[in-house]
């Protein structure tokens, strides 16, 4: 069965600081990876996804993530935090096998201090 | 733009009541979602549906029941709610039935049972 692990439930970083939010994933096959986010009391937005080809995927609000299939792993990475930034994010992987839903992971909320 | 929305964005009910959680999308999408978003536990599938009519149990169907008898709305009903239902609903659609395409989410609807 699918699974996706965010190892870290909290971080906290200065504004300006870079940042990594780890995301590793349980999956048979070529998997579907997503990164959304949930600023307080919204839904989720979507920030990238990566489905094939070039490992490292541009988002928006300035993110990218990279895909390393050895590792199992689809981290996101932002050079430059914003206070703005402050939300929980969430990983999430699918595969296309049809009609199988996303399974999301627990998040990761970020802080963000001046 | 892309548009789910959904019925409450907080909602007060009792122990024993019937409650229905309406969601709407007008971008046509076959896929549909209901989860559940708990502190520490993330986002948990309760039902999704690809078409109209069509029903699939997810991660935590027990206490739950879901209607769609239009392409664009999905209900969820709790028959008899409990304190321990008391939470985060997000409503979520999606394009084809690969069901691996984005997800769009509405902003929740904060159920509290008393």
């Amino acid at each position: 069965a699918q699974s996706v692990t965010q190892p870290d439930i909290h971080i906290t970083v200065s504004e300006g600081a870079s940042l990594e939010l780890r995301c590793n994933y349980s999956y048979g096959a070529t998997p579907y990876l997503f990164w959304y986010v949930q600023s307080p009391g919204q839904g989720l937005q979507l920030l990238l996804k990566y489905f094939s080809g070039d490992t490292l995927v541009q988002g928006i609000k300035g993110f990218e993530a990279e895909f390393k299939r050895s590792q199992s792993s689809f981290n996101l990475r932002k050079p430059s935090v914003h206070w703005s930034d402050a939300a929980e994010y969430f990983c999430a992987v699918g595969g296309k096998r049809g009609n199988t839903p996303l399974v999301f992971g627990k998040g990761t909320r970020l802080s963000v201090i001046a | 733009d892309v548009k789910v929305t959904q019925s409450s964005r907080y909602l007060v009910k009792r122990t024993g009541e019937k409650v229905f959680l309406e969601c709407v999308q007008d971008m046509d999408h076959e896929n549909m979602f209901w989860y559940r978003q708990d502190p520490g536990l993330g986002l948990r599938l309760i039902y999704f549906s690809y078409d109209v009519k069509m029903k699939e149990k997810g991660d935590i169907p027990e206490g739950y029941s879901v209607s769609r008898e239009k392409k664009e709305r999905f209900s969820l009903i709790l028959e008899s709610a409990s304190t321990n239902q008391t939470s985060m609903y997000l409503c979520a659609s999606s394009h084809r039935r690969a069901s691996t395409d984005t997800q769009y989410f509405g902003p929740g609807t904060r159920l509290t049972v008393l």
